[in-house]
């Protein structure tokens, strides 16, 4: 079935360092890759998003590069603040029976120390 | 302000009692769904309602049901059949279920089984 696999499954960065998560997933017929961010007690909310159609996009510090060959994709947090700690997830979407849904990640736990 | 309101927050069962979560949306969205997130893993599908009246089995259904028979409104209700029922739940929506785009999540219900 369909899979994508995240990692590391935790980080740590020091404050004003760089971050960068990887997904790989399964199916070639993915178009739409989302990432979340999770604070505790919270539910996730989109960060960024990139589509089959582009290789990269960039929002401010963060950025989602996507490989459609090697079916990869990362999401890249730069000059890393405290308030960036979370739980990130990424997606990729998966055609169902004429309904596209999302196939999560396992979540990967990033920790910034001031 | 618009969004995903989910309740109860926190909830205890004993075992061989059914539970209902509730979730309700002001964000007039068609597509709804439940997601179940368990330490370590990534979000799993559990139903979706792609309009009014109309639901379908995610990947993980067994032990579950749920009902939309409002727009705004889709509960969930976890029975006595569902063997591994402590979770966090997550209830999302959609603009539609045509196009994959942004989820848009509540803030969970953890459901704890005594």
């Amino acid at each position: 079935g369909e899979n994508v696999e995240q990692h590391p499954s935790t980080l740590s960065v020091q404050e004003g360092d760089s971050a960068v998560i990887k997904c790989t997933y399964s199916d070639s017929a993915s178009n739409y890759f989302p990432w979340y961010k999770q604070e505790l007690g919270k539910g996730p909310q989109l960060i960024i998003d990139i589509r089959s159609n582009v290789g990269e996009k960039k929002d401010q510090r963060i950025a989602v590069t996507l490989n459609k060959t090697a079916k990869h994709f990362s999401l890249h947090i730069t000059e890393t603040q405290p308030e960036d700690s979370a739980v990130y997830f990424c997606a990729a979407s998966v055609q169902n029976t004429g309904f596209q849904k999302l196939v999560f990640g396992t979540g990967t736990r990033l920790l910034v120390s001031p | 302000d618009g969004g995903i309101t989910q309740s109860p927050k926190y909830l205890f069962r004993k075992e061989g009692q059914n539970v209902t979560l509730s979730c309700e949306q002001n964000l007039n969205h068609d597509a709804m769904y439940w997601y179940r997130q368990d330490p370590g893993q990534g979000l799993r599908l559990i139903y979706y309602s792609q309009i009014v009246n109309d639901f379908q089995k995610g990947d993980i259904a067994e032990g579950y049901s749920v009902s939309r028979e409002k727009k705004e409104s889709f509960p969930l209700t976890v029975t006595s059949a569902q063997k591994n029922p402590t979770a966090f739940y997550l209830c999302a929506s959609s603009i539609d279920w045509l196009n994959t785009g942004e989820l848009f999540f509540g803030e969970g219900s953890r459901l704890t089984v005594l």
